[in-house]
């Protein structure tokens, strides 16, 4: 079922340091990118979206890239503080629909 | 606003039982989706409701099925439970189905 590929599976940065994670997807016609954070024993939470019209999005510390031709996007953590400590998830939907997750990444931020 | 609220918070049951989760959605949300997520894995989409119709459905047996209330709270239902049932069960409401917003799953156990 999974049509979004994700990396890297973990990741390990210093503190103040850039995290980086990869997506690329399958099906043209999804239309909707979210980026969800989540904690052990928690539900995921919603940190930034995008839809395919703009290639940036940028909101506190957390910015979005978006490729379209090459059919990639990407979640960046400036300045990343132990507190990020998390497993992203990458996903895409279609008509506002069965949304479909990467495998996720496992972030650590070391102090 | 309360954010999305699912009951119970664990279950364990036996191979063969039946089972029911329940959800409600934030407070002015239409939609509801739920998700499977097994440990150490993303999310997979199981169903999609909207104003108490079926919007989509992933890829899982008709032993799964869901449906929506009047007031938007929504019920998934799994038959004959089997070992791989195992996992956190999540509810996520939305407006119109993008910008969805989990709940804290519940944790099943399938003994």
């Amino acid at each position: 079922q999974q049509q979004v590929k994700q990396s890297p599976q973990s990741l390990i940065v210093q503190k103040g340091g850039i995290s980086i994670i990869n997506c690329a997807y399958e099906n043209t016609a999804f239309d909707y990118f979210p980026w969800y954070q989540q904690f052990p024993g928690k539900g995921p939470a919603l940190l930034i979206a995008i839809r395919p019209d703009v290639s940036e999005k940028k909101e506190g510390r957390f910015t979005i890239s978006f490729n379209k031709s090459a059919k990639q996007f990407s979640l960046h953590i400036m300045d990343s503080q132990p507190g990020d400590s998390a497993t992203y998830f990458c996903a895409a939907s279609k008509n506002n629909n069965d949304m479909r997750f990467g495998a996720g990444t496992r972030l650590t931020v070391k102090p | 606003d309360a954010g999305v609220t699912q009951s119970p918070t664990h279950l364990i049951k036996t191979r063969g039982q039946h089972v029911t989760l329940r959800c409600s959605p934030i407070s002015g949300h239409k939609s509801v989706s739920w998700y499977q997520q097994v440990l150490g894995q993303g999310p997979q989409f199981i169903f999609q409701y909207y104003e108490k119709e079926e919007r989509g459905r992933g890829n899982f047996p008709d032993r799964f099925s869901a449906r929506q209330f009047p007031n938007y709270s929504s019920e998934l239902n799994v038959n004959a439970l089997l070992l791989g049932d195992s996992a956190l069960y999540l509810c996520a409401s939305s407006r119109d189905g993008d910008t969805q917003y989990f709940g804290p799953g519940t944790r099943l156990t399938v003994l």
